[in-house]
C-alpha cells in the first residue's frame, strides 16, 4: 500500500508553546488530508479535511486558530497545535487520499504530550 | 451521534480459533467499508474493506462480511494468531461524506498462544 510517513512519533512540549506535526505522502499525491486526533480507548475522531491548495474544513468543535492546517503540496500536509495545553495531549493521525480513492491511507501518528 | 458502534471494547480468543469482530452502523448511505488494525502508538494499518455491493470479501486469513439489510458487518479471522493482538476499528464512508471515514470505536483483540 501507499505510505504517509508522519513525523515526529512522540512529542513533549511545555504548556504554552506550538507543535508542527508533519505529514508527507511518499509514492503518492494526497489531493486530500485528513487529521484524526484518538483519546485514550476513544475513537479516531475527524478534526480536520484539508485539499491541496485549499483553506482546510474543521468539524464542528474544532478550534482553526489553535489547529492550524497547511496542505501547501501534494505531498506534504502540517498540523500545528498552538498555545498547546494539557488537555491537548492526544494522538494525533494524518491519513492521506488521492482524487479517484476511496481508501485513506495512514501515518504512524504522533503523540503528544503537553506538560 | 456514533453513526458507527462497535459494541465490544474487547475480544480474547485461543490461538488457532476463528476471531469474530462485529460493527454496526446506522447510516444508510454509507456504501464502503473498512476495517483497520493498530497497534499502540502507532497509526492504522488497512486490512480489508468491502463495498455495498458485495455481501463477502476475503483476503487470506481475514474475510469481512456485510448485512445491509441489518446495517452489521463483521471480520472473521481464522486462524487467529498471537500477532493479531490489537485495536481493530471499523470505517464507513460514503458519497455523501466526501470519502471521509466514520470510526467505531475499536475492540481491543487478544488472541493467547
Amino acid at each position: 500500500g501507499a505510505v504517509v510517513s508522519q513525523h515526529p512519533s512522540r512529542v513533549i512540549c511545555k504548556s504554552g508553546t506550538s507543535v508542527k506535526i508533519e505529514c508527507r505522502s511518499l509514492d503518492f499525491q494526497a489531493t486530500t488530508m485528513f487529521w484524526y486526533r484518538q483519546f485514550p480507548k476513544q475513537s479516531l475522531m475527524l478534526m480536520a479535511t484539508s485539499n491541496e491548495g485549499s483553506k482546510a474544513t474543521y468539524e464542528q468543535g474544532v478550534e482553526k486558530d489553535k489547529f492550524l492546517i497547511n496542505h501547501a503540496s501534494l505531498t506534504l500536509s502540517t498540523l500545528t497545535v498552538t498555545s498547546a495545553h494539557p488537555e491537548d495531549s492526544s494522538f494525533y493521525i494524518c491519513s492521506g487520499r488521492t482524487r479517484a480513492g476511496t481508501e485513506a491511507f495512514f501515518g504512524q501518528g504522533t503523540r503528544l504530550t503537553v506538560v | 451521534d456514533q453513526q458507527v458502534k462497535q459494541n465490544s471494547p474487547s475480544l480474547s480468543v485461543q490461538e488457532g480459533r476463528i476471531s469474530i469482530l462485529n460493527c454496526d452502523y446506522t447510516n444508510s448511505m454509507f456504501d464502503y467499508f473498512l476495517w483497520y488494525k493498530k497497534y499502540p502508538a502507532e497509526g492504522p494499518t488497512f486490512l480489508i474493506s468491502i463495498s455495498s455491493i458485495k455481501d463477502k470479501n476475503e483476503d487470506g486469513r481475514f474475510t469481512v462480511f456485510l448485512n445491509k439489510s441489518a446495517k452489521h458487518l463483521s471480520l472473521h479471522i481464522v486462524p487467529s494468531q498471537p500477532g493479531d493482538s490489537a485495536v481493530y476499528f471499523c470505517a464507513a464512508s460514503g458519497e455523501t461524506s466526501g470519502s471521509r471515514l466514520t470510526f467505531g470505536e475499536g475492540t481491543q483483540l487478544t488472541v493467547n498462544p
